[in-house]
């Protein structure tokens, strides 16, 4: 399958500060990005969607001043988590989608966010 | 509200037998369907997909798609221990909008 990759692997930072996670399509042009949160043991939330060039479509409940998410590129979509806090502790998954792969998705590798 | 539903599970099942993973979906005009391996603090990884109504089967998996009853399922043949995680079943609305499933978790009995 194709490669998405996602960076860092693993945070732990001081409440207040903010964390910028990557996501990056290798081997195909990924038109669209999405966004998860995962907690243990649940089920994967669909934060926002992102599609190359334009603005993120946040699902209802996220907040878009907390969680920035920037797809400049047809390789490249970032999330920041802004001011983070203690809450916002989870798993992140970016997942990657194009014509070039038939509307399959692909997961990054996650990120796992811990804020003290 | 588009849905995809799963039974939770756990799902247990002997080293060596078929697990089967059943999933439905509310969308009529889904067309794209498919199956991801989620292992514990992993990232889902994608297993299968079916875009028509039968069987498609690759190695010790088969998937099973039924648009008339909106139904769709996962059969694993010869059931090993590292089949252990969530399987999440997910379907695309349109675009590259996919829904997913709260996943079913099977654990499979050495």
């Amino acid at each position: 399958g194709a490669v998405v990759s996602q960076h860092p692997s693993r945070v732990i930072c001081k409440s207040g500060t903010s964390v910028k996670i990557e996501c990056r399509s290798l081997d195909f042009q990924a038109t669209t990005m999405f966004w998860y949160r995962q907690f243990p043991k649940q089920s994967l939330m669909l934060m926002a969607t992102s599609n190359e060039g334009s603005k993120a479509t946040y699902e209802q409940g996220v907040e878009k001043d907390k969680f920035l998410i920037n797809h400049a590129s047809l390789t490249l979509s970032t999330l920041t988590v802004t001011s983070a806090h203690p809450e916002d502790s989870s798993f992140y998954i970016c997942s990657a989608g194009g014509r070039q792969v038939n509307e399959k998705l692909f997961f990054g590798s996650g990120t796992q966010l811990s804020v003290l | 509200q588009k849905e995809v539903e799963q039974n939770s599970g756990p799902l247990s099942v002997p080293e060596g037998a078929i697990a089967s993973l059943n999933c439905t979906y509310s969308d009529r005009v889904s067309q794209s369907f498919f199956w991801y391996r989620q292992y514990s603090g992993k990232s889902p990884e994608l297993i299968m997909s079916i875009y028509s109504n039968g069987d498609k089967e690759d190695g010790r998996f088969t998937a099973q798609l039924n648009k008339a009853s909106q139904y769709v399922s996962l059969l694993i043949r010869d059931s090993q221990p590292s089949d252990s995680a969530t399987y999440l079943c997910a379907v695309n609305t349109g675009g590259f909008k996919t829904i997913f499933g709260a996943g079913t978790r099977l654990f499979v009995k050495a």
